[in-house]
């Protein structure tokens, strides 16, 4: 059973298309993130739900928005892609401190 | 605020020999640590957790970190490297009460045969 699922694993698109990963978790999680990690393997979070709430918002463009449709699910959605957008995307999910990450979403942006 | 410095960007040891990834923390309250690894083209997954239990921790596939609040560290160790320990390693500092993790720079082990 997988507990950190994403989708699509692999997604390769132009400049200025809208595109969206999915993310769920059938941990019984509260807490969902999303995380950029760049072509230097550096990981940033994005942002964090708790209940459907967003809890964490960092700066990030507002071409990225995030969307919880209920506390298994945060989807990202992201408008008008650009180049510097290229980066692996993961989901994580947490009850407490310790978070599990699902396996990817390698975005490509040409 | 809280950050997290990892001392080296890559490491490289020969197999059967120890291994030493260092990392180093700043937080204002009493911080949760974590090592995770990821091997290539993969997600990453939790080696080992401190928190505010036994300083010395031991994670899967025989690593083990201490933590040293003294020194502010909290080195990953090995006693054997293993081929199949190549991969990149992030250390991560999450306090208590948040939800957020920082992480390291990441430490590329790299193990010669």
């Amino acid at each position: 059973d997988t507990a950190v699922s994403q989708t699509p694993k692999y997604l390769v698109t132009q400049m200025g298309n809208d595109k969206s990963i999915k993310c769920e978790q059938n941990l019984g999680h509260d807490t969902m993130y999303w995380y950029k990690q760049d072509s230097k393997k550096f990981l940033k979070i994005m942002f964090s739900y708790n209940n459907k709430e967003l809890i964490i918002n960092e700066t990030v463009p507002n071409r990225f928005s995030p969307k919880s449709p209920d506390k298994a699910h945060l989807n990202l959605h992201i408008n008008s892609l650009e180049l510097g957008d290229s980066a692996v995307y993961f989901c994580a999910s947490s009850l407490g401190y310790e978070q599990y990450f699902g396996p990817g979403t390698r975005l490509t942006v040409t | 605020a809280q950050s997290v410095t990892q001392l080296d960007s890559h490491v490289s040891v020969s197999e059967g020999t120890p291994v030493l990834l260092r990392c180093n923390y700043s937080s204002s309250y009493s911080p949760s640590l974590f090592w995770y690894v990821q091997h290539p083209n993969k997600g990453l997954q939790l080696l080992l957790k401190y928190t505010s239990a036994a300083t010395l921790v031991k994670g899967i596939n025989g690593f083990e970190a201490e933590f040293k609040k003294s020194e502010t560290s909290f080195h990953l160790t090995k006693p054997s490297a293993h081929m199949s320990d190549a991969a990149e390693y992030f250390c991560v500092v999450s306090d208590m009460g948040t939800y957020k993790y920082i992480f390291g720079t990441g430490t590329r082990l790299k193990v010669l045969a």
